[in-house]
């Protein structure tokens, strides 16, 4: 069965230092990748995705990520993080032709000044 | 394009009520899916489907059911509410093998 584990529940970074939020996966074959994020009392929204080809993923709002197979993970990167930021952070996984997407539980990101 | 509209944003039930959560997507996405958000569980899914007329079950499925007549709309029906269902609840849809794209939730309380 496919699984997400996100190890940090919560992480506090402060205005312009970078971020790196972590994601490993279990899954049998070739995974597809996400990250969302989610503000307070919205829907979540789609930063990236790795589904093949490059290993390093460029998304939205200047997140980037890494797709490393012989260590399962796929680590969520910015190089200065800005207070709208502040929100929770998803990744998930999904196979070829597997229609369901697994989450993991989410990391926190709170922005200090 | 409205994209994957939920209804309603927020509702109370008391134990035992039923309701049906509203989810529609305007996008002509074949797979349709339900997730619920717990504190620190992540989102779980209730129910998919990969087109009109199919449906399975997910990870939670229990207490609730759902439909899929249309290729448009995928409604949650909880037939009797239970505290335990007290959750905020994802409608999603998407293409074959494509990201998912998420309505803004239901926030369901069962007291």
């Amino acid at each position: 069965a496919q699984s997400v584990t996100q190890p940090d529940i919560h992480i506090t970074v402060s205005e312009g230092a970078s971020l790196e939020l972590r994601c490993n996966y279990s899954y049998g074959a070739t995974p597809y990748l996400f990250w969302y994020v989610q503000s307070p009392g919205q829907g979540l929204q789609l930063l990236l995705k790795y589904f093949s080809g490059d290993t390093l993923v460029q998304g939205i709002k200047g997140f980037e990520a890494e797709f490393k197979r012989s260590q399962s993970s796929f680590n969520l990167r910015k190089p200065s993080v800005h207070w709208s930021d502040a929100a929770e952070y998803f990744c998930a996984v999904r196979g070829f032709g597997n229609e369901k997407l697994t989450f993991g539980t989410g990391t926190r990101l709170t922005i200090i000044p | 394009n409205a994209g994957v509209t939920q209804t309603p944003k927020f509702r109370i039930l008391k134990i035992g009520q039923s309701m049906t959560l509203q989810c529609t997507q305007d996008m002509n996405h074949n797979y349709m899916y339900w997730y619920r958000q717990d504190p620190g569980m992540g989102l779980k899914l209730i129910y998919y489907s990969v087109g009109a007329g199919i449906t399975d079950k997910g990870e939670v499925p229990n207490g609730y059911n759902v439909s899929r007549s249309t290729t448009e709309d995928f409604p949650l029906r909880l037939e009797l509410a239970a505290p335990s269902q007290t959750s905020v609840y994802f409608c999603a849809s998407s293409r074959t093998d494509s990201p998912l794209h998420f309505g803004n939730g239901t926030r369901l309380t069962v007291t």
